[in-house]
């Protein structure tokens, strides 16, 4: 295993257009986060899942936007009608459960351009 | 790859100097703290982290200090090398919640 695993690496979309990323955690790892960052802002947290249930959603995490893990290992994210302000580094992070074995893994993120 | 953090405070340093990365955290509850590196195009990178019982912690060339009175945590890197220019983070995490609030970015540029 080699890490979190996301794509695809960049993504440019028309305004409007759904779209769908994927991330791959440490497979020993419980519990699956999604960030977004832009430009100069570190990471803000969007929704985590402990194995299959999604536990806690951001305010940020509009009616437009879905996660799901539906198995407990692979998780999606998907972003339907698209905006200008949508675009961001959408971060995935995995983690175990007990805090403080080496913190949260991230990906190298999904680069979303909306034009 | 792209920037990440084009209007972040920058803190420049010679190579083979120490370095001192501040940052304040916003929650007293918080009893978790971690620092990141971050290179343009990739993702945060774990560097070291710290429970609130502690004051210090050591690994390699980095030391975490927290000051929870003043709630502030300091990243030490001794003998800094090019390798180390990135974008660095601190994060926090409170008993209660499992995500992470992330602070607001120092850029660390190494000179040679």
């Amino acid at each position: 295993d080699t890490g979190v695993s996301q794509n695809p690496r960049h993504k440019i979309t028309k305004r409007g257009q759904n779209v769908t990323f994927r991330c791959d955690p440490i497979s020993e790892h419980n519990r699956l986060y999604w960030y977004r960052q832009t430009l100069g802002q570190g990471p803000e947290f969007l929704t985590y899942f402990q194995n299959e249930a999604q536990l806690e959603k951001s305010r940020l995490l509009s009616d437009r936007f879905s996660a799901e893990r539906p198995k407990g290992s692979f998780s999606t994210l998907e972003i339907q009608r698209t905006e200008q302000g949508d675009s961001a580094m959408y971060l995935c992070a995995s983690s175990l459960m007990d805090r403080g074995q080496g913190g949260y893994t991230f990906g190298s993120g999904t680069r979303l351009t909306v034009v | 790859g792209e920037s990440v953090g084009l209007h972040l405070p920058t803190l420049s340093v010679q190579e083979g100097d120490n370095s001192i990365i501040n940052c304040a955290y916003s929650n007293s509850a918080s009893d978790y703290f971690i620092w990141y590196k971050q290179e343009s195009g990739k993702g945060p990178q774990f560097i070291i982290d710290i429970r609130s019982n502690m004051d210090k912690r050591q690994g390699q060339r980095v030391t975490v200090l927290l000051n929870k009175t003043v709630k502030h945590l300091s990243l030490q890197i001794a003998a800094t090398q090019p390798g180390d220019s990135a974008v660095y983070f601190c994060a926090e995490n409170t008993g209660t919640a499992s995500k992470l609030t992330f602070g607001t970015g120092t850029r660390l540029q190494v000179t040679l």
